[in-house]
């Protein structure tokens, strides 16, 4: 069964810092990968999304991941960060036909001003 | 963009009686919604898939008797919590998707906040 792993529960920051969240993955082939953003209380927020193609994805607020098959992750980077950034951070995957997603247990981004 | 919108956001209900929650599809049709239960600082546990017009198919360990989900529409599809008690006290999320074949984007909703007393 497919499965993803965050190994970051909290991370901080300073604002104007890069940012990298580590996600890992274990699936058999070429998963679908999702980054999600959740504030206090709040739903999911799609950050960006890798099906296939360019292994560097772009997404909202300035935020990009890399596909890296060779080493089962898909890291999310910001170059900048802002202070409106601290919320938490999901990875997800599915593995196509269902539509079902598995999450990892996220990391908490706190950013220092 | 696509919409997922649920109802209510937050809802207190006494131990014993049921609770519906909505999730809605606003502008899209949801052949597929699913529905996830999120304990505090904790991650999204996949409760159940409904697809419109059949039955729910429930995670393991999850009552379908307990959690009653309806997808009677394209638009809509309700989760009851049923006879609730305190430690059903938790944040519903559902999530839609416009067809059944991979690679779709999943849409969430804002979530449900529910406190049984």
């Amino acid at each position: 069964a497919q499965s993803v792993t965050q190994p970051d529960i909290h991370i901080t920051v300073s604002e104007g810092a890069s940012l990298e969240l580590r996600c890992n993955y274990s699936y058999g082939a070429t998963p679908y990968l999702f980054w999600y953003v959740q504030s206090p209380g709040q739903g999911l927020q799609l950050l960006l999304k890798y099906f296939s193609g360019d292994t560097l994805v772009q997404g909202i607020k300035g935020f990009e991941a890399e596909f890296k098959r060779s080493q089962s992750s898909f890291n999310l980077r910001k170059p900048s960060v802002h202070w409106s950034d601290a919320a938490e951070y999901f990875c997800a995957v599915h593995t196509g036909g269902g539509n079902k997603l598995t999450f990892g247990t996220g990391t908490q981004l706190k950013v220092e001003l | 963009g696509a919409v997922v919108s649920q109802h209510p956001s937050r809802v207190i209900c006494k131990s014993g009686t049921s609770v519906k929650i909505e999730c809605r599809s606003l502008d899209f049709q949801a052949t597929t919604m699913f529905w996830y239960r999120q304990f505090p600082k904790q991650s999204l546990m996949l409760m159940a898939t409904s697809n419109e017009g059949s039955k729910a198919t429930y995670e393991q360990g999850v009552e379908k008797d307990k959690f009653l989900i309806n997808h009677a529409s394209l638009t809509l599809s309700t989760l009851t919590v049923t006879s609730a008690h305190p430690e059903d006290s938790s944040f519903y999320i559902c999530s839609a998707t416009s067809a059944g074949g991979s690679g779709n984007t999943i849409y969430f909703g804002e979530g449900s906040w529910l406190t049984v007393v």
